[in-house]
């Protein structure tokens, strides 16, 4: 069956830090890879995804990068702000019934 | 666009009661819709995907005569937890595919659900 392995938290950077996420999945066919993710008192939002191998999404100066040889996702970002605060998910979805399987979450927070 | 709502977003009940939630497609028609249930600080955990106008199909091990799906309409599909008892308190997710080609799926807010 599909699984996504999520590097767990939770995770304190300051402003400005680069922040790494580390996402592996495991799925039979070509899944589609997600990032989702949840403020503080707020639902799922998807942050970036990408659909099939070496595929990067990217969006808010986050980056992803669809790896197929090492079956990675990992999101990154330079620089990142009081307002990246939140609960990332990794995630996938095969393309037949379009279910998604999510990381355990990462809860990330940055200090001014 | 592809908006989803919940209603309520929080609700509290007693032990035994039954207590429905609302899932709604704001601004597009939502052939599937997803359940969903997170507990604290931890992941979602899908519990049935439902189609408008069929029976939901449920996942392993999620009791289907106590977690009661409707998916009434292209825009609307209700959870019905039935004689809910405490351990059924958690967050509550739905999510809608529909709104356009790539069958994303667009999440509604939540619902917290305490049990008394």
């Amino acid at each position: 069956g599909n699984s996504v392995t999520q590097m767990e938290g939770p995770v304190t950077l300051s402003e400005e830090a680069f922040l790494t996420i580390n996402c592996t999945y495991t799925a039979t066919g070509y899944p589609s890879l997600f990032w989702y993710v949840q403020y503080p008192g707020e639902g799922l939002q998807l942050l970036l995804k990408a659909t099939k191998a070496d595929d990067k999404g990217s969006n808010k100066g986050f980056e992803a990068t669809y790896r197929k040889e090492t079956t990675s996702f990992h999101l990154e970002k330079g620089s990142v702000q009081v307002s990246d605060s939140a609960v990332y998910f990794c995630a996938l979805s095969d393309q037949v019934d379009y279910k998604l399987s999510f990381g355990a979450g990462t809860t990330v927070t940055v200090r001014a | 666009g592809a908006v989803v709502s919940q209603h309520p977003s929080w609700v509290i009940c007693k032990s035994g009661t039954s207590v429905k939630i609302e899932c709604r497609s704001l601004d597009f028609q939502a052939t599937t819709m997803f359940w969903y249930r997170q507990f604290p600080k931890q992941s979602l955990m899908l519990m049935a995907t439902s189609n408008e106008g069929s029976k939901a199909t449920y996942e392993q091990g999620v009791e289907k005569d106590k977690f009661l799906i409707n998916h009434a309409s292209l825009t609307l599909s209700t959870l019905t937890v039935t004689s809910a008892h405490p351990e059924d308190s958690s967050f509550y997710i739905c999510s809608a595919i529909g709104g356009g080609p790539s069958y994303e799926q667009y999440f509604g807010p939540g619902t917290r659900l305490t049990v008394t």
